[in-house]
Order: structure tokens, then sequence, then C-alpha cells
């Protein structure tokens, strides 16, 4: 079965420019979606079709896919964007996630 | 504004039946698929289930597959869960979301719902 694979953990220094990768099999084949979601909150979305942005998010938010990776880039970190963060992509008419990524601002 | 409002979640034993709702308002509810993500307690994100603008097309995952059913009232602005024989594993809050078909993204998420199955 497919399968997303995401790093448990993201540390970056506010200010700074944070990646968070996902992984999968031919993953740049597919539309890749993410997520954020703060403790308590129910997930937001903040990137789909790999790159754009809903209307609302800031544009230090960004995504890229290919090959088998999808990345979610925050440039110029702030304290408010520490959260989970959750890939998800397509297989076989089935919607899957990775599984999520803490993302902590030091 | 577009809103989802989830409800029906609770304490059930093990083996036994909850059905889920939400509520939807805010935009044409019987031009978007809908679908179930949930969340079990500290854990990732798991989607559960989809259903299409009129209900011709419905997908589970496979753990839910023959104890779950989704389905709509595009009349009431509704989706619904029906889950039955449920186990401890499928404690969780339930996430209902908008699913905008082209592009496959979910958009966006009720409150939630929390569902514990325990003795």
């Amino acid at each position: 079965s497919y399968e997303l694979t995401q790093p448990p953990s993201v540390s970056v220094s506010p200010g700074q420019t944070a990646s968070i990768t996902c992984s999968g099999d031919k993953l740049g084949d597919k539309f890749v979606c993410w997520y954020q979601q703060k403790p308590g909150q129910s997930p937001v979305l903040v990137i789909y079709e790999d790159s754009k942005r809903p209307s609302g998010i800031p544009e230090r938010l960004s995504g890229s896919n290919s090959g088998n990776t999808a990345t979610l880039t925050i440039s110029g970190t702030q304290a408010m964007d520490e959260a989970d963060y959750y890939c998800q992509a397509w297989a076989s008419s089935a919607a899957l996630f990775g599984g999520g990524t803490k993302l902590t601002v030091l | 504004e577009v809103q989802l409002v989830e409800s029906g979640g609770g304490l059930v034993q093990p083996g036994g039946s909850l059905r889920l709702s939400c509520a939807a308002s805010g935009f044409t509810f019987s031009n978007y698929w809908m679908t179930w993500v949930r969340q079990a307690p500290g854990k990732g994100l798991e989607w559960v289930a989809n259903i299409k603008q009129d209900g011709g097309e419905k997908y589970y995952v496979d753990s839910v597959k023959g104890r779950f059913t989704i389905s709509r009232d595009n009349a009431k602005n509704s989706l619904y869960l029906q889950m039955n024989s449920l186990r401890a594993e499928d404690t969780a809050i339930y996430y209902c979301a908008r699913c905008e078909s082209s592009s496959w993204r979910f958009d966006p998420w009720g409150q939630g719902t929390l569902v514990t199955v325990s003795s």
C-alpha cells in the first residue's frame, strides 16, 4: 500500500527557513496538499496542488513537489508557525496522510 | 461564511453503534464531495470515507469497510457517518471536511466530534 513519510519533528530559529519533507514513491506524479494543525484546533489547508496557497495563507509558506519528495518551506519562520504539519495525497481513490511533523520554533 | 458543525459523538461500548452528523452552511452543499477524517488521541490524521455529490460513489479506508457507512442528505445540507461494530481503535476525534474535486483538497474542516469506545 502507498505510504507518505514525514520526519516526526523539525526545529527552527525565529526568522530562519524551515523545510518539512514528505516522501512517497513517485510522489511527484501526484498532487500534494499540506495542512497545519495547532494544539486543540482543527487542521487548516495551507498548500494545495503542490504549491498553491489558499487565500489568507501567508506568502512565507510555499510548497514544491518533484521526484519522490514534496517539501513545505516556511521562510522567515514566526512563533505563530509552530504547529503540526501533515502532507496529503491520493492513491487508488483513497486519501493518504503523512504521519505529521511537529515544527518547533526555538 | 462556510461552516461545518459536527455532532453525535460520545462514549459507546465496544461493539456498539453511533451516528455522526455534520451540518453544512455557507455554500451549496450539493455541489461538493464530502469527507470524514479522524484523529486518535495524540496521533495523526486518518482519512475515513468520501462521498460524491449525489451519494452515488462512496469510498472507505480498509479498516472501516463493512462497519461504517457514509451518507448525505442534500435537502438538509447534512453529512452522516453511521458507525457500527465499534472497536477501541475507533476512538478519535472525527472531522468532516469539504472536498474540492478540482484539486481534491480538504477545505474547510469542522471543529470535530469526539468518539470514545470503551467499556
